[in-house]
């Protein structure tokens, strides 16, 4: 069965220090979404992608992210700057029905900023 | 207004029980309303879907119950295993947008 895959899957970083994370939708998906839960709480939007373009983004989805599509098969979202309370599992989620429908998660990346 | 209501918060069922678990909305334009389920260490996975135009889904022992005029949901686990113990969410959506608002989750701890 087709998976969304996500690299790393755990990521420490400094805080300040610009990262990363990587994500392969399912191939024939047109909906990219990213979500982050810290740790023992609900998952919560960041922001979604569709045609090349930021859809919708949440309040948490700051200056300091931003999210790019760079070839045909990727889809990143970056952070600046890091903080402490960015430290959570980032989730990359894909669908293929439209908005939001059967969204498809990858593993999850955990950042943890230190 | 775009909140979703989970509870219980923690659920403790005996192997082959039934495991029930609630959500509540208020917004109206929801109308796609889907449960995940997230193992430790593991992205939530799609588990089942409703629409608001039918009353129950069924797939194998995972049954949706919706209640539109009451604006809740619930997920019904038959015949519970311990392979079943795992974290629940639900989740709620409009059509014009591709935004999951989660619940907070239930920890569902089947005892064998």
């Amino acid at each position: 069965e087709p998976e969304v895959t996500q690299t790393p899957s755990h990521q420490v970083t400094q805080m300040g220090q610009e990262v990363i994370l990587r994500c392969v939708p399912i191939s024939n998906h047109l909906y990219f979404y990213w979500y982050r839960q810290i740790l023992g709480q609900k998952v919560e939007f960041l922001v979604s992608f569709y045609n090349n373009e930021i859809s919708e983004k949440s309040e948490i989805f700051d200056d300091q992210f931003s999210v790019e599509r760079p070839d045909g098969s990727n889809f990143t979202l970056k952070i600046r700057s890091t903080k402490l309370e960015d430290s959570a599992m980032y989730f990359c989620a894909s669908s293929d029905l439209g908005r939001g429908r059967r969204a498809f998660f990858g593993q999850g990346t955990r950042l943890t900023v230190v | 207004q775009q909140q979703v209501k989970q509870s219980p918060q923690s659920l403790i069922v005996q192997k082959g029980g039934i495991s029930i678990i609630n959500c509540a909305y208020e917004n109206t334009a929801f109308d796609y309303f889907p449960w995940y389920q997230q193992f430790p260490g593991k992205g939530p996975a799609l588990l089942i879907a409703i629409r608001p135009d039918v009353s129950e889904k069924k797939e194998g022992r995972f049954t949706i119950s919706f209640n539109k005029s009451a604006k809740q949901f619930s997920l019904h686990i038959m015949d519970s295993q311990p392979g079943d113990s795992a974290t629940y969410f639900c989740a709620a959506s409009r059509s014009n947008t591709g935004k999951l608002i989660f619940g907070q989750g239930t920890t569902l701890q089947v005892k064998p």
